[in-house]
């Protein structure tokens, strides 16, 4: 699927500040970050639909979400902890429908 | 409790030989989708339905929002299916997807 790209691919990280990158070329109003951790299933963080928020309550708080634009999608993470290692997926669906996932980001916590 | 309960959690099958994958659901769910994580880490999009059957080449889905399941059957199973499948469903809020915790699907010459 190339008409989601996040980047990067891969990320390894000490106690660091990153962002992670989504874009989609699919003209779709709701965007969403998701985490997947080992073998279990993705795991809802945020969603903006029309550029509105909407979060997951259980999501520790240094992740912040961005959204500059209805086709951008940013995910900063400050001073990452160990749990914190998984792919995290970008995704986009039209509205209330058919969800298309990025190929995500491996994030590694050292 | 969860409110998808999908199995089975793992399956083996011999290429040309078939299976079924059910997600039963314990509240009305408005849809459903079915997504395979493929080896290169990917989550493809395999059906989304709101009721009714759908086909695609060698997978077929259905969707009973009444009886409150799903089902994925594979076909004629070949050695790329291989993955780990999820179904989601869509509960009553805004994109309130509720995934299954998976099946292992290994496809063996």
């Amino acid at each position: 699927n190339t008409k989601i790209t996040q980047s990067p691919r891969y990320l390894i990280l000490g106690r660091a500040n990153k962002s992670l990158e989504c874009e989609q070329h699919l003209g779709h109003n709701a965007m969403y970050w998701y985490k997947q951790s080992a073998e279990k299933p993705p795991e809802l963080m945020f969603l903006y639909n029309l550029k509105q928020l909407i979060r997951n309550e259980t999501v520790p708080s240094r992740f912040i979400p961005e959204c500059p634009d209805s086709s951008k999608l940013l995910l900063h993470i400050s001073a990452v902890d160990p749990e914190d290692s998984a792919v995290y997926f970008c995704a986009s669906s039209p509205g209330n429908e058919r969800l298309f996932f990025g190929h995500g980001t491996k994030l590694s916590v050292l | 409790g969860d409110q998808v309960e999908q199995s089975p959690s793992a399956l083996s099958l011999h290429e040309g030989t078939g299976s079924a994958l059910r997600c039963n659901f314990t509240t009305t769910m408005r849809a459903v989708q079915w997504f395979r994580k493929n080896s290169r880490g990917s989550l493809i999009n395999l059906f989304y339905l709101a009721s009714g059957t759908k086909e695609n080449g060698r997978l077929k889905s259905a969707f009973d929002s009444k009886e409150r399941y799903s089902t994925l059957h594979i076909r004629d199973a070949q050695l790329e299916d291989s993955g780990t499948y999820f179904c989601a469903a869509e509960g009553a809020g805004y994109n309130k997807l509720t995934f299954g915790k998976g099946t292992v699907l290994l496809v063996s010459p």
